[in-house]
């Protein structure tokens, strides 16, 4: 199915270990976005990208990097993990005109 | 900063109502959309209405937007128990090159079948 998919779904990570979100879109799409959801916050936007080698920062993009060396693909990277970091990260993206495709997000918990 | 600020926070209502709600931004946009979360999911995209745009409809669906005020209302009518979820207003604060979007804190809808 055509779409947004990241992986991993869940993951725990012990404080200061890092790890690399992925998220893969098959539309074809020019901009990619990283955000962040948390309870009473919304969603919040850490890092985004126009196009193929470009990135960047959102609203809230310390402690986190990103690449987009593939149209397809952006990566969100945690060079070490802070408690701070526990949330829900979804990636969107979209085409020049028309709203976001969202994947089903990662859940990810800092211990 | 939230751009988008919805309200109510929540909404409780029986099944075959309308249910309304509004959302309110500080920034001049070129457009505003509107989202909705099912629990655990990610966002869907329900519809989109251009700042030149005073109301837009979508199935069940009615979205008007006043720039003047700032203010944008979705409406859901005939309301079904599946359209129990949270529902985000996002505006693009202006920015057009970026497509980056800024959403409110959302409104979590029941509907009670």
């Amino acid at each position: 199915n055509a779409g947004v998919t990241q992986t991993p779904k869940f993951r725990v990570l012990k404080t200061g270990q890092s790890m690399t979100l992925l998220c893969a879109q098959d539309m074809n799409h020019e901009y990619m976005y990283w955000y962040r959801q948390d309870p009473g916050m919304g969603l919040r936007l850490i890092h985004y990208s126009v196009g193929e080698g470009t990135t960047a920062k959102g609203e809230v993009p310390d402690g986190y990097n990103v690449s987009r060396l593939k149209k397809q693909n952006f990566l969100l990277g945690l060079e070490s993990a802070a408690p701070s970091q526990t949330s829900v990260y979804f990636c969107a993206s979209r085409p020049q005109r028309g709203g976001y495709t969202f994947g089903s997000g990662t859940r990810l918990t800092v211990v | 900063s939230q751009q988008g600020e919805e309200d109510p926070q929540a909404l409780s209502i029986q099944e075959g109502e309308n249910a309304t709600m509004n959302c309110s931004y500080k920034t001049s946009i070129n457009n505003l959309q509107w989202y909705r979360q099912n629990s655990g999911r990610g966002l869907v995209h329900l519809i989109l209405i251009r700042s030149n745009e005073r109301e837009k409809h979508s199935g069940r669906l009615r979205v008007t937007l006043d720039t003047s005020k700032k203010s944008s209302s979705l409406l859901i009518t005939a309301s079904r128990a599946a359209d129990t979820a949270s529902y985000f207003c996002a505006t693009d604060g202006g920015s057009s090159n970026t497509g980056k979007l800024i959403f409110g804190q959302g409104t979590t809808l029941q509907v009670k079948p």
